[in-house]
């Protein structure tokens, strides 16, 4: 069953396309963030990381673009696959303060055959 | 598949009841998180163990409890059941007290 509210952002895109999911993020202080990935009645799942002294980091066919002076994060999916359908959240952590992690609303993405 | 379980998958009961969910952290993690997700709320962290520790709280209620055990299990305990705590509840783990966290699959509690 469905895990999340029914109003989330939709972005939906064609098979083979590359996809872009962007976070607003609320706390300069943060220095950690996570993208996860949640199907359909499932947890959310890891995908990919980045420290805030990094602006880039690559990972197999998603790379975390990180813009700290407009508090902003974006996932890019290469060659979007219609098993990328899900919905993407990204998350913020404060290092020192724990690791309580933050999370943003969520992106729903759908990919189109 | 993550490596971390929870149980029972779905729990249905009544207004006032109490109940206990479980979860086992990956082998070698130490740390356990509880988060709750619910459709207007998102999801939300509600506590954290290290190692049979509490370290650290966030939105949770005085009504609920969690404790981790020393093979490392954790239980979230529910108490006096409302309406509004409909939810999936879902734990995380991770080797450390900070480093990448890790859930499982979730349980879908149903309160009528």
């Amino acid at each position: 069953g469905e895990s999340v509210g029914l109003h989330l952002p939709t972005l939906s895109v064609q098979e083979g396309d590359n996809s872009i999911i962007n976070c607003a993020y609320s706390n300069s202080a943060s220095d950690y963030f996570i993208w996860y990935k949640q199907e359909s009645g499932k947890g959310p799942q890891f995908i990919i990381d980045i420290r805030s002294n990094m602006d880039k980091r690559q990972g197999q066919r998603v790379t975390v673009l990180l813009n700290k002076t407009v508090k902003h994060l974006s996932l890019q999916i290469a060659a979007t696959q219609p098993g990328d359908s899900a919905v993407y959240f990204c998350a913020e952590n404060i290092l020192d303060a724990g690791n309580m992690l933050t999370f943003g609303g969520g992106t729903r993405l759908m990919v189109k055959p | 598949d993550s490596g971390v379980t929870q149980t029972p998958k779905h729990l249905i009961t009544a207004t006032g009841q109490r109940v206990t969910l479980r979860c086992s952290p990956r082998s070698g993690d130490l740390s356990v998180y509880w988060y709750q997700q619910s459709l207007d709320q998102g999801l939300q962290f509600l506590i954290q163990y290290y190692n049979g520790e509490e370290r650290a709280k966030g939105n949770i209620l005085e009504r609920f409890s969690a404790q981790q055990f020393p093979d490392l299990h954790s239980e979230l305990n529910l108490s006096s059941l409302e309406l509004g705590d409909s939810a999936l509840y879902f734990c995380a783990s991770s080797v450390l007290q900070i480093s990448s966290q890790f859930f499982g699959p979730g349980t879908r509690l149903t309160v009528l």
